[in-house]
């Protein structure tokens, strides 16, 4: 069954940027489904951050827009999120998950980002 | 953006209970919910989609019921594994919006 790991660095600066990577195993990224990220800062609710289509096709939440990218690497089976200006309050677990015509219905583990100097 | 609100925030029950949580949508999301379980220190896990759907493997005292604004989802005999924090999540719109969270506790 598919599943996803995500994983890039666990600090990050403030003002830096932050790139992250989602792996894609028992199944394929140009399946037809969006791929998404979601956030979780310590001990709060879900954000969600975007999505990404194979093809491209990204929608972003309007909050982050200006400072979000998402890619899609078909070789790799992978897809990325790259965010930009990072403040303390972008401090969270970071999740990737698979999104079906309704649900997010596979997760990946999570990954803590810190943005502290 | 379309808001999710759930309650109660938290409740406490006893194994065995039966437990009701509901969402409301801030607008007719037709039948764009989902709910979710998570643990501590785990990732979401998906539950029912499009209101009253289970995902494969989840046990059957889990259901959805719900339309237009108005869901809710009930455990019925609430097991030990249950204890845990719960979200719905509508996905009508865009951005995807998630309620703040239904924590179930041990009583």
């Amino acid at each position: 069954q598919v599943q996803l790991q995500e994983s890039g660095p666990g600090l990050v600066k403030p003002s830096g940027t932050l790139s992250l990577t989602c792996a894609v195993s028992g199944g394929s990224i140009s399946d037809n489904n969006w791929w998404s990220w979601v956030r979780q800062p310590p001990g709060k609710g879900l954000e969600w951050i975007g999505e990404i289509f194979h093809s491209g096709s990204t929608t972003y939440t309007p909050s982050l827009k200006s400072r979000v990218t998402m890619s899609v690497d078909k070789s790799n089976n992978d897809f990325s999120l790259r965010m930009t200006s990072m403040t303390a309050a972008d401090t969270a677990v970071y999740y990737c998950a698979r999104k079906m015509t309704y649900a997010f219905d596979i997760w990946g583990q999570g990954t803590m980002v810190t943005v502290s100097s | 953006d379309i808001q999710m609100t759930q309650s109660p925030s938290s409740l406490s029950a006893s194994v065995g209970d039966r437990v009701t949580i509901t969402c409301r949508a801030s607008q007719n999301i037709n039948n764009y919910l989902n709910w979710y379980q998570q643990k501590a220190g785990k990732a979401p896990k998906s539950l029912i989609f499009a209101v009253s759907n289970l995902q494969s493997g989840v046990p059957s005292r889990f259901s959805g019921s719900g339309s237009g604004t108005d869901f809710t989802l009930t455990i019925n005999n609430l097991q030990p594994e249950d204890f845990a924090t719960y979200f719905c999540q509508q996905s009508y719109g865009s951005p995807r919006t998630f309620g703040r969270g239904t924590t179930v506790e041990i009583k």
